[in-house]
């Protein structure tokens, strides 16, 4: 069975744009999230899809959103990209909300200059 | 955002060591789980405890699920040099997709 799928694997941006970030859950998995992780902040939680609907979402400003598709396949977005922005973006892939197990993709690896 | 307390924040230790790590919470989750992350992957479930005083192998591995509901530890026994990495805890609520994770354990075995 194969795994979370994260593309890009790495993104170099320049500040002020805007970039798409794409996630394949694992195959009959329906629950995505995203999360955030920079040596100062660790790991935070963004936002969370399951039924192509927004069920919860941390503490990122408005730029930071996303979307899921009926296959289950998500994308985040950010605008107007700052250079704060620069970290590793990971999707997690879970067979329903409830359901605590969680299994990761290998990232992406986004650097605003 | 919010973060679980975990300690130590790194080990150093000598290869065929016990290791012990844990996480604190202040508040209760339904489920544990323990995550390995090595530089510039993402993180792989170790392993996963569902129920308050639970403990859970996966090998090398053994790990705990607090009887409060609020911390957790797990142990690594005869330490390898392919345990190297950050562990990470993370608590999940029941009812949505929502980590939170500890602030991580970094891992060195020297042989």
């Amino acid at each position: 069975k194969a795994g979370v799928t994260q593309t890009p694997r790495y993104l170099i941006k320049t500040r002020g744009q805007q970039v798409t970030l794409s996630c394949s859950p694992i195959s009959g998995h329906r629950s995505v999230s995203w999360y955030q992780q920079t040596p100062g902040q660790g790991l935070q939680f963004l936002f969370e899809y399951f039924s192509e609907t927004q069920r919860n979402k941390g503490n990122f400003p408005g730029r930071f959103s996303g979307r899921q598709f009926s296959n289950s396949r998500s994308e985040m977005n950010v605008s107007t990209l700052e250079l704060g922005d620069s970290a590793l973006y990971l999707c997690a892939s879970s067979l329903d909300p409830g359901y605590g197990e969680a299994f990761f993709g290998q990232g992406t690896r986004l650097t605003v200059v | 955002g919010q973060q679980l307390n975990q300690s130590p924040q790194s080990m150093f230790i000598q290869e065929g060591e016990d290791v012990s790590m844990n996480c604190t919470s202040s508040s209760i989750f339904n489920t544990w789980l323990w995550y390995k992350q090595d530089p510039g992957e993402g993180p792989v479930l170790l392993i996963a405890l569902y129920k308050a005083g639970e403990l859970t192998s996966n090998g090398r591995l053994t790990a705990q699920f607090g009887i409060t509901r609020k911390d957790s530890f797990l142990n690594i026994s005869a330490s390898i040099p392919s345990d190297v990495g950050i562990y990470f805890c993370a608590g999940h609520p029941g009812t949505a997709s929502k980590l939170t994770f500890g602030t991580g354990t970094r891992l060195q075995v020297t042989l």
